[in-house]
């Protein structure tokens, strides 16, 4: 079946430290792979997305590369800042699209 | 343009009381979702709609039901609500390339 395995957290940072946030995934055929924020109180926003092997997304300075290889999506950012913290989640859709399937979730904190 | 907008933004309601929460999307989106959001269990399907007229059960479904009569409305109605459906639960529609795009949520808290 398909699923979605993320690093827990909770992920705590200085400002302008990299940030690496692993996710990885089991699937049948070829999904599309993406990552969605959400800061509290809010719903979730996605951040990028990855439709096919070897595509890079990115947005708002940070990347993910979609690894069929190594069934990998990790997430990176090369400075963080204060107001990216938030809960990262990773995700996949089946190539109908019918269906989505998402990580537990990764709270980043970032401090001053 | 307003995208995804879920009524009530929260409620506290006794359980064995009935509950319908609303999600409206503005987009004409065929494809609508209703998750549920644990600590530590991330983001669970619990029902969805392909297009309207037609249901789907997803991964936690029991306790819920949905109606889809037109393409804007997926109501999620608990038809007698119990503690362990206190939750946050958030209303998706799906976009081109898959992307899902998420409503603000609902905090439910049944006692």
């Amino acid at each position: 079946g398909n699923s979605v395995t993320q690093m827990e957290g909770p992920v705590t940072l200085s400002e302008e430290a990299f940030l690496t946030i692993n996710c990885t995934y089991t699937a049948t055929g070829y999904p599309s792979l993406f990552w969605y924020v959400q800061y509290p109180g809010e719903g979730l926003q996605l951040l990028l997305k990855a439709t096919k092997a070897d595509d890079k997304g990115s947005n708002k300075g940070f990347e993910a590369t979609y690894r069929k290889e190594t069934t990998s999506f990790h997430l990176e950012k090369g400075s963080v800042q204060v107001s990216d913290s938030a809960v990262y989640f990773c995700a996949l859709s089946e190539n109908t699209g019918n269906q989505f399937y998402f990580g537990t979730g990764t709270s980043l904190t970032v401090i001053p | 343009i307003a995208g995804i907008t879920q009524a009530p933004t929260s409620q506290i309601l006794a359980a064995g009381r009935r509950m319908t929460l609303r999600c409206t999307q503005d987009m004409r989106h065929n494809a609508m979702y209703w998750y549920r959001q644990d600590l530590g269990l991330g983001l669970r399907l619990i029902h969805y709609s392909n297009t309207a007229g037609t249901t789907g059960k997803g991964e936690v479904p029991d306790g819920y039901s949905v109606s889809r009569a037109n393409t804007d409305d997926f109501p999620l109605t608990l038809a007698s609500a119990v503690p362990s459906q206190t939750s946050v639960y958030f209303c998706a529609s799906r976009g081109g390339t898959h992307t899902q795009y998420f409503g603000p949520g609902t905090r439910l808290t049944v006692l």
